[in-house]
């Protein structure tokens, strides 16, 4: 997983205040998704991307939450006006061009701990 | 809804001895499952896969074992090693699916 590249390792942002999270794929990999670890709890889902396309982000929240996925450039998920229950690690994965539950293995980077004060 | 549920959220086992790692779905769509490790403050690194037309897939000291009547799974580590001793992550998909659903992890501890 060292080849998916996520920074900052570690976020410090107070209430109101926005949030940029950066995942860069492995390269040759063109599939790339966020999710969120919340304490005690498992990974959940939150936007699958592929490049210029988002094609499912069913699991982010409607509001403050954004992602793109741009032509040249890393992954940015954007969370604007934060608020302490966004603290969480966020973790992103990339795949090759092939889905996830084909026989491929998503590769995840060592993600990002953001704290709201 | 938790789709993916590991019951049992820590263990604790002797170096040399067997680990058993369980996992429970509700999903009937699910046919690809995976098996992640997690180091603090690092990833989750992929272990083991195993799809629905197999009971059983091995790698070495890894095997996963799938009961689909009984929509279980379980890992076995055996001998186990102290640098086991990490979150294990159960997760699923479908297919025609590419999100991952995740357990809640098991903390695992091998005692040397």
């Amino acid at each position: 997983n060292a080849g998916v590249m996520q920074n900052p390792r570690h976020l410090v942002r107070r209430r109101g205040q926005e949030a940029r999270l950066r995942c860069s794929p492995m390269k040759g990999h063109s599939h790339v998704y966020w999710y969120r670890q919340l304490p005690e709890e498992g990974l959940k889902f939150m936007v699958y991307l592929q490049k210029e396309n988002i094609i499912d982000e069913s699991g982010m929240p409607k509001e403050r939450f954004s992602a793109e996925f741009p032509k040249e450039g890393p992954s940015i998920l954007r969370i604007q006006q934060v608020v302490r229950g966004d603290s969480a690690a966020y973790f992103c994965a990339s795949s090759p061009p092939s889905m996830v539950g084909s026989g491929t293995e998503a590769f995840f980077g060592q993600g990002t701990r953001l704290t709201v004060v | 809804d938790q789709q993916v549920k590991q019951n049992s959220p820590s263990l604790s086992v002797q170096e040399g001895r067997i680990s058993i790692l369980n996992c429970d779905y509700t999903n009937s769509m699910f046919d690809y499952f995976l098996w992640y490790k997690k180091y603090p403050a690092e990833g989750p690194t992929f272990l083991i896969s195993i799809s629905s037309i197999k009971d059983k897939n091995e790698d070495g000291r890894f095997t996963v074992f799938l009961n689909k009547s009984a929509k279980h799974l379980s890992l076995h580590i055996v001998p186990s090693q102290p640098g086991d001793s990490a979150v294990y992550f159960c997760a699923a998909s479908a297919r025609s699916d590419y999100k991952l659903s995740f357990g809640a992890g098991t903390t695992v501890t091998v005692r040397a």
